[in-house]
């Protein structure tokens, strides 16, 4: 049982490419959920999916596209890099049995992002 | 005013000591409140999850809450080298209908032999 795997664990971009960070998770969980992390600032929220063809916009989503076709897979597309994106994505995932708590995130070990 | 605050720290301690890292929020609608641990380059794992006002101990950790002062505190006893790491407090409510948390910016914890 891998949990949450996140691929590359690192990448450098130039400004103006683009990329797609993977994110799997094989514990069947049907919330996924992609942060990111910058220095002395906590995670915020990108974009969220509550299942397989929902997906939703969080706090920080501008510059940044999902798509959710699996359970499994939740991969975070980067169109037109900046230097804004530099930062530590992390993907996460949780079981959800209704929309009334705050059930427990598992958290996946981070891609470290730097765009020049 | 951000709606969860938290000393980012550095905060440097001998092993053996006892820690308190806190957190303070301004929605009185959180519920749910949680601490996770991330070791460096490492993601976060939820270390303790509390609901309501009160303690909750699991081993040397115990994490406690107080809706009316809106304010929550996780204490660390007989703190060793191993718990150096970043403590992130996250909070919670019901609203949301997708899970949503929001997470404290993070207090390092070194804990020196």
């Amino acid at each position: 049982n891998a949990g949450v795997t996140q691929t590359p664990k690192f990448r450098i971009l130039k400004i103006g490419q683009s990329m797609t960070l993977q994110c799997t998770q094989d514990m069947n969980h049907n919330y996924m959920y992609w942060y990111r992390q910058d220095p002395g600032m906590g995670l915020k929220l990108i974009y969220y999916s509550v299942g397989a063809g929902i997906t939703d916009k969080g706090e920080v989503p501008n510059g940044y596209n999902v798509s959710r076709s699996t359970t499994e897979d939740f991969p975070l597309r980067l169109e037109l890099a900046a230097p804004s994106q530099t930062s530590v994505y992390f993907c996460a995932s949780s079981y959800a049995t209704s929309g009334n708590r705050a059930d427990t995130q598992y958290f996946g070990p981070g891609t470290r992002l730097t765009v020049l | 005013q951000k709606e969860v605050e938290q000393d980012p720290g550095p905060l440097s301690v001998p092993e053996g000591a006892i820690v308190s890292l806190n957190c303070t929020y301004s929605n009185s609608a959180f519920q749910y409140f949680m601490w996770y641990r991330q070791y460096s380059r490492k993601g976060p794992e939820l270390l303790m999850y509390t609901y309501s006002s009160g303690n909750k101990e699991d081993g040397r950790f115990t994490a406690q809450v107080d809706k009316s002062s809106k304010y929550i505190s996780l204490f660390i006893r007989d703190s060793q080298p191993s718990d150096s790491a970043t403590y992130l407090c996250a909070m919670g409510d019901s609203s949301g209908g997708y899970n949503k948390l929001i997470f404290g910016a993070g207090t390092r914890l070194a804990v020196h032999p």
